[in-house]
């Protein structure tokens, strides 16, 4: 069973801060990287994906991947109230017929005014 | 505005209602999914087409039936559900359904409420 674990949270941190999600994977053989980011009562909206091993940094994200660890994180820097949402990890293998994309339960983040 | 359209956004059916939701893409891709979303769950993939053809289905009840009749339309065609089958159904595409092309791009969904 191909699994992807997040901690669930809800994860606060203060305004400015930096917020650090974490995503860990079971399938190695796992080659694509997602972070969707979605507020209550919303769909799911892409922030960053990610393929190599190494940093990838979008404005104020950084994902960062290790797969010899299986896992990758995002990075918030100076985070706003405004990122305030359910951040889904995603990752998906590619090759064979059983390839798809498996999402985590996501983490509830809470930035403090 | 992801170029993924879904209607209707709220629905409530009875459990002897046969209705359907609709998705549209207007990104060009060739790959369309519908998910489940519900509470505490992470969302779970439900069906696959790519050009037209189903190519996954995740043991889903056979009271869901889905029809893409092409590449730019999916169907979701509901039929006695169950009062457990309230959620949110969230239709995606990709370009394609492997390599760099398989990002995919959410629609709005429908919020389902089964009584």
């Amino acid at each position: 069973q191909k699994e992807v674990e997040q901690n669930s949270g809800p994860l606060s941190v203060p305004e400015g801060a930096i917020a650090s999600l974490n995503c860990t994977y079971s399938d190695r053989g796992s080659q694509s990287f997602f972070w969707y980011r979605q507020y209550s009562g919303k769909s799911p909206e892409l922030i960053m994906s990610i393929y190599s091993n190494g940093d990838k940094e979008d404005g104020r994200f950084t994902a960062q991947l290790n797969k010899a660890s299986q896992y990758v994180s995002l990075l918030i820097r100076d985070s706003q109230p405004s990122d305030s949402a359910t951040y889904l990890c995603a990752v998906m293998a590619f090759g064979n017929r059983d390839d798809k994309i498996i999402f985590g339960k996501g983490t509830r983040l809470h930035i403090l005014p | 505005e992801t170029g993924v359209t879904q209607t209707p956004r709220h629905l409530v059916m009875g459990m002897t209602n046969k209705k359907s939701l609709k998705c549209e893409q207007h990104l060009g891709h060739n790959a369309m999914y519908w998910y489940k979303q519900s509470a505490k769950k992470p969302l779970e993939l439900m069906f696959v087409y790519s050009l037209e053809e189903r190519v996954e289905n995740n043991s889903v009840p056979s009271r869901f039936s889905p029809e893409c009749p092409n590449s730019s339309h999916l169907f979701l065609h509901l039929h006695t559900l169950q009062p457990e089958d309230s959620a949110l159904y969230l239709c995606a595409s990709s370009q394609d359904l492997r390599g760099r092309g398989e990002t995919q791009y959410f629609g709005p969904g429908t919020r389902l409420l089964v009584l």
